[in-house]
């Protein structure tokens, strides 16, 4: 069974940047038929899609966000992480890691709050 | 603002049948898949409908997704309790430099 695990930082303080990693386990991120991706849900409010890195390494992301964010993986380890910079209150959020297959994200994360704090 | 919408709410008792529609363009729900996100309270999204109208493994034949032009539907039959979550379409969008996700902001399912 396919597991995937956000971790990083919960905390950070305005303008610094915001660093998480998701470990995949029971499968490799290194197949073909997937892409891996990152998603942000405020408190409250509406699911935002970040960005996606495809199993070539070419990566897209939110128009957006697309100044501050980069995603990148890590294939010996199965791992990919997401690095947005110059952080606001605004980029407080539950951040989860996600499959893509066939368009779709079938595979979530359970997700990490982070909070953007002095 | 979502460039592709949802209601916000509906609501139904169980039993019956609620339907979900997700609105959008040319540019995105026009020529590209459209998936469909069922969230407990508390919990991650988890894929219910994708590719329009495909279930995946597990997921009750209750649901069901449909398309037409630029809009979409989730269909809810036999309406039960455990229903009561907040639902989400995506899809995916080539009307700036690259393919990109736009998710649907959200319809709150109540059973009554």
């Amino acid at each position: 069974q396919l597991l995937l695990q956000e971790s990083g930082s919960r905390l950070v303080k305005p303008s610094q940047t915001l660093s998480l990693t998701c470990g995949v386990s029971g499968g490799s991120i290194s197949s073909g038929a997937y892409s891996w991706t990152w998603i942000r849900q405020s408190p409250g409010k509406d699911l935002e899609w970040i960005g996606y890195i495809y199993h070539s390494g070419s990566t897209y992301y939110n128009p957006s966000l697309q100044s501050r964010v980069s995603i990148s993986a890590d294939r010996s380890k199965d791992q990919f992480s997401l690095n947005l910079r110059s952080v606001t209150a605004a980029d407080t959020a539950v951040y989860y890691c996600a499959r893509v297959y066939m368009g779709a994200f079938d595979v979530w994360g359970q997700g990490t709050m982070v909070t953007v704090s002095s | 603002q979502s460039v592709v919408t949802q209601p916000p709410s509906a609501s139904g008792t169980p039993g019956q049948r609620v339907t979900i529609s997700c609105s959008g363009s040319s540019s995105n729900i026009g020529n590209n898949y459209v998936s469909w996100y069922q969230q407990l309270p508390g919990a991650a999204p988890k894929l219910i409908i994708f590719k329009n109208d495909e279930r995946p493994s597990g997921v009750p034949d209750r649901f069901s997704g449909s398309k037409s032009g630029a809009s979409a539907s989730l269909a809810i039959s036999g309406l039960r309790s455990d229903d009561e979550a907040d639902y989400y379409c995506a899809t995916w969008d080539g009307s700036l430099s690259g393919p990109y996700v736009v998710f649907g902001g959200g319809t709150k399912v109540t059973v009554l």
